[in-house]
């Protein structure tokens, strides 16, 4: 299994941009989740799904969209990149919600 | 409101000696405990969790956890620590009382350096 794989690895935007980072996991896991990190601020949720065609929004959604169209993956769309949206993106997924949580390696984010 | 604490921003320890990594946490029922690791440039890995049982929990690469319910703490331990422990530690917590809600209120991590 490869687990949970995120895509780009690094990317530049400049404000108002568009992009949308993208998420797989190999697991048939139902949960996932999207979680953005900033320096000492530790992870905050952006959005989650509990399944296919149902997402939920998280602590900090405003800015982003998703869509859960299959289980397997899980993309996050920023419509018009800020500043404030500099981060490190992490996807991951569980079996459930009291599960472990499998982590993706992040996509590094710079909004210029 | 629920919450979690890692009250230290950064612990140091010598290589072999035992290591302790905070956490306190406040939820209106019982709680779901975790702890995570992320080493650098890398996503966080599980190392364990509490749900009920026992109040000490064994995980991976020899950690283990106390759950304390009087003081309502989850510290991480581990008897002898190694240099490639340095990592990014962070606890986290759900509120099992807390019906449909299905997100883990996270830590802000307390970065661990193990000191040859």
């Amino acid at each position: 299994n490869a687990g949970v794989t995120q895509t780009p690895k690094f990317r530049i935007l400049k404000i108002g941009q568009s992009m949308t980072l993208q998420c797989t996991q190999d697991m048939n896991h139902n949960y996932m989740y999207w979680y953005r990190q900033d320096p000492g601020m530790g992870l905050k949720l952006i959005y989650y799904s509990v399944g296919a065609g149902i997402t939920d929004k998280g602590e900090v959604p405003n800015g982003y969209n998703v869509s859960r169209s299959t289980t397997e993956d899980f993309p996050l769309r920023l419509e018009l990149a800020a500043p404030s949206q500099t981060s490190v993106y992490f996807c991951a997924s569980s079996i459930a919600g009291l599960d472990e949580q499998f982590f993706g390696p992040g996509t590094r984010l710079t909004v210029l | 409101a629920q919450s979690v604490a890692q009250p230290e921003d950064q612990v140091n320890v010598a290589e072999g000696n035992p290591l302790t990594v905070k956490c306190t946490y406040s939820v209106s029922g019982n709680p779901y405990l975790f702890w995570y690791v992320q080493y650098p440039n890398r996503g966080l890995q599980f190392l364990l969790k509490y749900i009920t049982g026992d109040n000490l929990v064994k995980g991976s690469y020899g950690f283990e956890a106390e759950f304390n319910k009087s003081q309502t703490s989850f510290h991480l331990k581990k008897p002898s620590a190694l240099v490639s422990d340095s990592a990014l530690y962070f606890c986290a917590v759900r509120d099992i009382g807390a019906g449909n809600n299905r997100k883990l209120i996270w830590g802000l991590g307390t970065s661990l350096a193990v000191n040859p």
